[in-house]
């Protein structure tokens, strides 16, 4: 199994311009998460996803807006890319039941100039 | 709003020597504490989770502390080797969602052979 997997691992964008990060499990996950993460704070929830078809916000959800159209991906975009959403992006999914450990992808990090 | 602190600073300690890590959170009583391991340049691997009726968790030469009076765990690497030198983050079910999480900032084990 390859767990969970992101692409791109690394990206370059200019300020206004849009992208779409992607987030895959193998794992049969029914909970997927989307976490940003910057020198010196913690990792923070942007946006999740309890099931196909249904996403909810977290603590950090402006600027980014998510897709869940199939069990397996996790969709992250950046309509219009700013400065401030330069940082190391990570996906994780986890079990509905009997188990609340999540699983991390290896990060996208973005550079917005 | 719920707060997770974790010292900032790095720890720095022999090889062998008791490795004490500390996550104190505030406002909030969560039903489990997760503790996660990550590496530079990669995302955070799952460690142990204690629960809120639980006091203490073991795995191999990991000791983790559960004390929901002073709202504080503490993790404990015992025997510690320079393979444990790594950013250490514990992590609490989210008050709105208990299938999300919050992170601390983490703190940098070092461990000097």
């Amino acid at each position: 199994n390859a767990g969970v997997t992101q692409t791109p691992k690394f990206r370059v964008l200019k300020t206004g311009q849009s992208m779409t990060l992607l987030c895959a499990q193998d794992m049969n996950h029914e909970y997927m998460y989307w976490y940003r993460q910057d020198p010196g704070m913690g990792l923070r929830l942007i946006h999740y996803s309890v099931g196909e078809g249904t996403t909810a916000k977290g603590e950090v959800p402006d600027g980014y807006n998510v897709s869940r159209l199939k069990k397996q991906n996790f969709l992250l975009g950046l309509e219009s890319a700013a400065p401030s959403q330069t940082s190391v992006y990570f996906c994780a999914s986890r079990k509905r039941e009997g188990g609340e450990t999540q699983y991390f992808g290896p990060g996208t990090r973005l550079l917005v100039l | 709003s719920q707060k997770i602190e974790q010292n900032s600073e790095a720890l720095n300690i022999q090889e062998g020597k008791t490795a004490t890590l500390t996550c104190n959170y505030t406002n909030y009583s969560p039903a489990y504490l997760q503790w996660y391991r990550q590496d530079p340049g990669r995302g955070p691997v799952f460690l142990l989770l204690i629960r809120e009726n639980e006091k203490e968790k073991r795995k191999e030469r990991l000791k983790v502390t559960f004390d929901t009076t002073l709202k504080q765990s503490l993790f404990h690497i015992t025997a510690s080797q320079p393979a444990d030198s790594a950013t250490y983050l514990c992590a609490l079910d989210m008050p709105r969602s208990r299938r999300a999480l919050t992170f601390g900032s983490g703190t940098r084990l070092q461990v000097q052979p």
